[in-house]
């Protein structure tokens, strides 16, 4: 059971360049997230996909976009690489109902922005 | 001023020690409140969460929330060097989650 995958692991761009982030979960479920984390700044929510065919900004979404293909996969990006977007990226998924919002996060993908 | 402070730390404590990891937040709406732990150059993982003021334990971890002062602390007993790794409070209300800064926390043997 491999849970959030994402791809790459790591990555370099330069300033202007674009990328996909990509994260697929096999937990069959319903909800997914991009966030970025700094130093200092905790997890900062970038977009989030309530389901299949719908998407809704976060706290921090200027600079990036998300698709989200289907119920497993959901993925981050950027069209303009800026070198604030220098980060690492956690997607996230979760089964959500009414009780807590449990997620479940991938390993990560570490990107700088030269 | 954050909806989520945390002291980012770093902390580092002998091993066996009990230690306490602190938060604070602003919004008294907040539903549940969790904590995550993340170990280096890894996704957080959820440790436990409450929904309620008072004390939750699960083995050598015990959550604790006193909502008249928007406090959660999380306490680990004896503590071990694998318990080294940063903890993230994260208070939510229906889907949302906020997280704190992150404590790093590291347990010398």
């Amino acid at each position: 059971n491999a849970g959030v995958t994402q791809t790459p692991k790591f990555q370099v761009l330069k300033t202007g360049q674009s990328m996909t982030l990509q994260c697929a979960q096999d937990m069959n479920h319903n909800s997914m997230y991009w966030y970025r984390q700094d130093p200092g700044m905790g997890l900062r929510l970038i977009y989030y996909s309530a389901s299949e065919g719908t998407t809704d900004k976060g706290e921090v979404p200027n600079g990036y976009n998300v698709s989200r293909l289907n119920k497993r996969e959901f993925s981050l990006r950027l069209e303009s690489a800026a070198p604030s977007q220098t980060s690492v990226y956690f997607c996230a998924s979760t089964l959500e109902g009414l009780g807590a919002n449990v997620l479940t996060f991938g390993a990560g993908s570490r990107l700088t922005v030269l | 001023q954050k909806e989520v402070e945390q002291d980012p730390g770093p902390l580092s404590v002998p091993e066996g020690a009990i230690v306490s990891l602190n938060c604070t937040y602003s919004n008294s709406a907040f539903q549940y409140f969790m904590w995550y732990r993340q170990y280096s150059r890894k996704g957080p993982e959820l440790l436990m969460y409450t929904y309620s003021s008072g004390n939750k334990e699960d083995g050598r971890f015990t959550a604790q929330v006193d909502k008249s002062s928007k406090y959660i602390s999380l306490f680990i007993r004896d503590s071990q060097p694998s318990d080294s790794a940063t903890y993230l409070c994260a208070p939510g209300l229906n889907q949302k989650l906020v997280f704190g800064q992150g404590t790093r926390l590291t347990i010398n043997p």
